[in-house]
């Protein structure tokens, strides 16, 4: 598997509080990716970094909001957690060339109460 | 934006039958089309790819045909098993651009029954 790590795997958060996802990797790959996961939806990108420092809107990016200080570490901030952002939320990464696969992370988790 | 069909949502089929997942897209520069797999509780995993210049490919029990004019791409399984049971999911993506982010279709859920 590619060497990339979700923290926290599970958390259960109370609406209007900020929640930060982590995702870190070990390959190296330039791209980094935010998708959450709801039936019936499948995997909707939320936010993607082509760089540290360099992000960008993904389809459902409402309410998110990412940084990039390091190649390895991309966070995942939620400002005020709603009850509609329950859901799972996995990191990608990616080399970025003309063709090549994304690997995920083992997600996490989250619950808004 | 590219967008991505993915029929059917669920799939039901006999242990050793085939099964079919067809995506189409709407985005004539995408050209790298990846299956990913997941299973319940689990990541989802690349199965198998292709890319446009390439009409079909295989691997194993696993095949994937690309139709560039009309825009679909579909996943074959034969001798389905029933650890093969789990959510498929198609993808598209173009190379231009500093993008290069993957678009999902919505899944469809292969149950093989024994």
């Amino acid at each position: 598997d590619a060497g990339i790590t979700q923290s926290p795997r599970h958390k259960v958060t109370e609406t209007g509080t900020p929640v930060t996802l982590r995702c870190h990797q070990t390959e190296n790959h330039r791209y980094m990716y935010w998708y959450r996961q709801d039936p019936g939806h499948g995997l909707r990108l939320i936010h993607y970094s082509y760089g540290v420092k360099d992000t960008d809107k993904g389809e459902v990016s409402d309410g998110y909001s990412v940084s990039r200080s390091k190649t390895e570490d991309f966070l995942l901030t939620l400002e005020s957690a709603t009850s509609s952002q329950t859901s799972v939320y996995f990191c990608a990464i990616s080399e970025g060339g003309r063709d090549t696969e994304a690997f995920f992370g083992q997600g996490t988790r989250l619950t808004v109460v | 934006g590219e967008n991505v069909e993915q029929h059917p949502s669920t799939l039901s089929v006999q242990e050793g039958d085939s099964a079919v997942i067809k995506c189409t897209y709407s985005d004539s520069a995408s050209n790298y089309f990846p299956w990913y797999k997941q299973e319940l509780g689990k990541r989802p995993q690349l199965i198998i790819d292709i890319r446009s210049n390439v009409g079909e490919k295989k691997d194993q029990r696993i095949a994937v045909t690309l139709n560039k004019t009309a825009k679909h791409f579909s996943l074959h399984i034969t001798e389905t098993q029933p650890e093969d049971s789990a959510v498929y999911f198609c993808a598209a993506k173009k190379a231009p651009g500093s993008a290069r982010q993957l678009t999902f279709g919505s899944g469809t859920q292969l149950t093989v029954l024994p």
